[in-house]
């Protein structure tokens, strides 16, 4: 069965560092999303990605972060400079349909961002 | 931000009995809500979804109810099984962006 992956698993980064959290979607999906959750919170929506652009981005994704798609398998997120409220686990998500069709989205297993 | 949250934090059910998993939503604006399983480790499983034209929709031994009135939407689980213990949550969408609760950690006791 397809699976969203995601490197590293984990990782650890200094204060003010830069990131980039990587992601594989399925192959045939063209709706792309990263989320965080905080340990303990709930999952948080920041940003939603199709046709090499941005479609939708909550309060949480400022100037700080970005995505991109730079070939025609991975999907990042970066984190320009990070803060030590970054520390989550970042997932990333994709599905084959998007806005007014099937929303299921297949998660990936996640990225634990430790900032020290 | 939205307000979506569940009524009981956690939830513990004998092997066999039904479980029933609640969630209660803040926009009236929502037209679509999906319930998600999140096992320890591991990222959300999408579970089953369900359009605010309909009040129930029924998968493989789950269905979710849809009450607008009120603003509430249930899970429930056929037949708990050792392998339903996980964190359930529901999210909800008015618009482009999802809002997710904080979810229900559901025990099953052998």
């Amino acid at each position: 069965e397809p699976e969203v992956t995601q490197t590293p698993s984990h990782q650890v980064t200094q204060m003010g560092q830069e990131v980039i959290l990587r992601c594989v979607p399925i192959s045939n999906h063209l709706y792309f999303y990263w989320y965080r959750q905080i340990l303990g919170q709930k999952v948080e929506f920041l940003v939603s990605f199709y046709n090499n652009e941005i479609s939708e981005k909550s309060e949480i994704f400022d100037d700080q972060f970005s995505v991109e798609r730079p070939d025609g398998s991975n999907f990042t997120l970066k984190i320009r400079s990070t803060k030590l409220e970054d520390s989550a686990m970042y997932f990333c998500a994709s599905s084959e349909h998007g806005q007014r069709s099937s929303y299921e989205q297949y998660f990936g297993p996640g990225t634990r961002l430790t900032v020290t | 931000g939205e307000s979506v949250g569940l009524h009981l934090p956690t939830l513990s059910v004998q092997e066999g009995d039904n479980s029933i998993i609640n969630c209660a939503y803040s926009n009236s604006a929502s037209d679509y809500f999906i319930w998600y399983k999140q096992e320890s480790g591991k990222g959300p499983q999408f579970i089953i979804d369900i359009r605010s034209n309909m009040d129930k929709r029924q998968g493989q031994r789950v269905t979710v109810l849809l009450n607008k009135t009120v603003k509430h939407l249930s899970l429930q689980i056929a037949a708990t099984q050792p392998g339903d213990s996980a964190v359930y949550f529901c999210a909800e969408n008015p618009g482009n962006q999802f809002y997710f609760g904080t979810g229900t950690s559901l025990t099953v006791i052998p």
